[in-house]
């Protein structure tokens, strides 16, 4: 099993600039996370889909961050226009919470750097 | 200026003790809890559950303990080696709104000393 994969590793760009962050979950797993993970907040829930659908964007900082999951094997968080207040590293999660006994398997994250 | 970022708790242990992580969740209607493992670099990996009709569970040189009564977990490593070194979260589950929510607590660093 590959585990959950992120794309890109690491992401460096200008404040102002589009960035998309890619994830692809285990096989099976029908729940995806987003977090972004700061010195000053920790680990925070941006969003949460299962089915593909999204169940809680709670946690989304503001409209500038959106996020997708077009197929259970593909799942995107964009932010538009970044900010230097995002950088960040940012994880994606996913695992099968159908029922109550089962937990998340983190990917290796996107640290993203705005300057 | 300078952020202020987050201050970790520390626990220093010295190779081969044993080490005692603590955490205190805030929901009684929490009913599943997980601790992972976060070394430098990488994503959080899961140690060790435990459900919430449990007080305890042991898994390789681990052990969780749960306190549902003060809302209290505890996770224990036996003999401790540098490969143990860092930061440990605990995380609790529960239904809200029809899904299993999930909340994550700030963490504590490990730090063993050769």
């Amino acid at each position: 099993d590959a585990g959950v994969i992120q794309s890109p590793r690491h992401e460096v760009t200008e404040m102002g600039q589009e960035v998309t962050l890619r994830c692809k979950p285990i096989s099976g797993h029908n729940s995806l996370f987003w977090y972004r993970q700061t010195m000053m907040r920790g680990l925070e829930l941006l969003i949460y889909f299962n089915n593909n659908v999204p169940i809680d964007d709670s946690g989304m900082p503001e409209d500038r961050f959106s996020a997708k999951m077009p197929n259970a094997s593909f799942s995107t968080l964009k932010i538009q226009p970044s900010e230097p207040r995002d950088s960040a590293v940012y994880f994606c999660a996913s695992g099968r919470l159908a029922t109550s006994t089962d937990t998340q398997y983190f990917g290796p994250g996107t640290r993203l750097t705005v300057l | 200026g300078e952020s202020v970022g987050l201050h970790l708790p520390t626990l220093s242990v010295q190779e081969g003790d044993n080490s005692i992580i603590n955490c205190a969740y805030s929901n009684s209607a929490s009913d599943y809890f997980i601790w992972y493992k976060q070394e430098s670099g990488k994503g959080p990996q899961f140690i060790i559950d435990i459900r919430s009709n449990m007080d305890k569970r042991q898994g390789q040189r681990v052990t969780v303990l749960l306190n549902k009564t003060v809302k209290h977990l505890s996770l224990q490593i036996a003999a401790t080696q540098p490969g143990d070194s860092a930061v440990y979260f605990c995380a609790e589950k529960r239904n809200s709104g029809g899904y299993q929510k999930v909340t994550f607590g700030t963490g504590t660093k490990l730090q063993v000393i050769p």
